[in-house]
């Protein structure tokens, strides 16, 4: 099983800033990995998927890099609407894994 | 417009088996692979199973032999059934549909639905 690791847990930030997320794979994933934000009460929601390309409908200003092991999420410039859990997961090998999310909380 | 309603969540006992619906609309439950997922309270997401267009299904490792997913085309639906529960598949549970063209990235989801076991 692959196992991706998110950091930080959590990231205090204001809106206006830029929040990097970073999710590391035990093993490469190539360029398989995606990332999700689901708000309280809410399903998640798909921004990223294999490594860089944006979802339906996603702002601009998220940003996925990366490839192998290491990937990042950027948010250019927070919104108050981004204050959110974010996850990773990747889809190269069974099962599906999910990282354990990272937490974006207003500074 | 993509909707996505599950149903069917319930306080079980350890043992117990139960059978979660995912009722679709704005698409064909045939014509898309579908996913189950799962997020204990407070906690990370799991992915549970999928079902893709073909027919072909895979399991995570905590449920194999004991979850099934299935669909019903003429309704429309996606099940999930569930025997020998466990107080760990204590979970809100998501059907999700794959987006099309990316098999295995999950773009439509629905609201949850809440499976309980204890005794």
């Amino acid at each position: 099983e692959i196992v991706l690791t998110q950091s930080p847990a959590t990231l205090s930030l204001s809106p206006g800033e830029r929040a990097t997320l970073s999710c590391r794979a035990s093993q490469s994933v190539s360029s398989y990995l995606g990332w999700y934000q689901q708000k309280p009460g809410q399903a998640p929601r798909l921004l990223i998927y294999d490594a860089s390309n944006r979802a339906t409908g996603i702002p601009a200003r998220f940003s996925g890099s990366g490839s192998g092991t290491d990937f990042t999420l950027t948010i250019s410039t927070l919104e108050p609407e981004d204050f959110a859990v974010y996850y990773c997961q990747q889809r190269l090998s069974w099962p599906l894994t999910f990282g354990g999310g990272t937490k974006v909380e207003i500074k | 417009e993509v909707q996505l309603v599950e149903s069917g969540g319930a306080l079980i006992q350890p043992g117990g088996s139960l059978r979660l619906s995912c009722a679709a609309s704005g698409f064909t439950v045939s014509s898309d692979s579908m996913t189950w997922v799962r997020q204990t309270p407070g906690k990370g997401l799991e992915w549970v199973s999928i079902i893709y267009s073909g027919g072909g299904t895979y399991y995570g490792d905590s449920v194999k032999g004991r979850f099934t997913i299935s669909r019903d085309n003429s309704k429309n639906t996606l099940y999930l059934q569930m025997n020998s529960l466990r107080a760990e598949d204590t979970a809100v549970y998501y059907c999700a549909k794959t987006m099309t063209g990316a098999n295995n990235w999950f773009d439509s989801w629905g609201q949850g639905t809440l499976v309980t076991v204890s005794s």
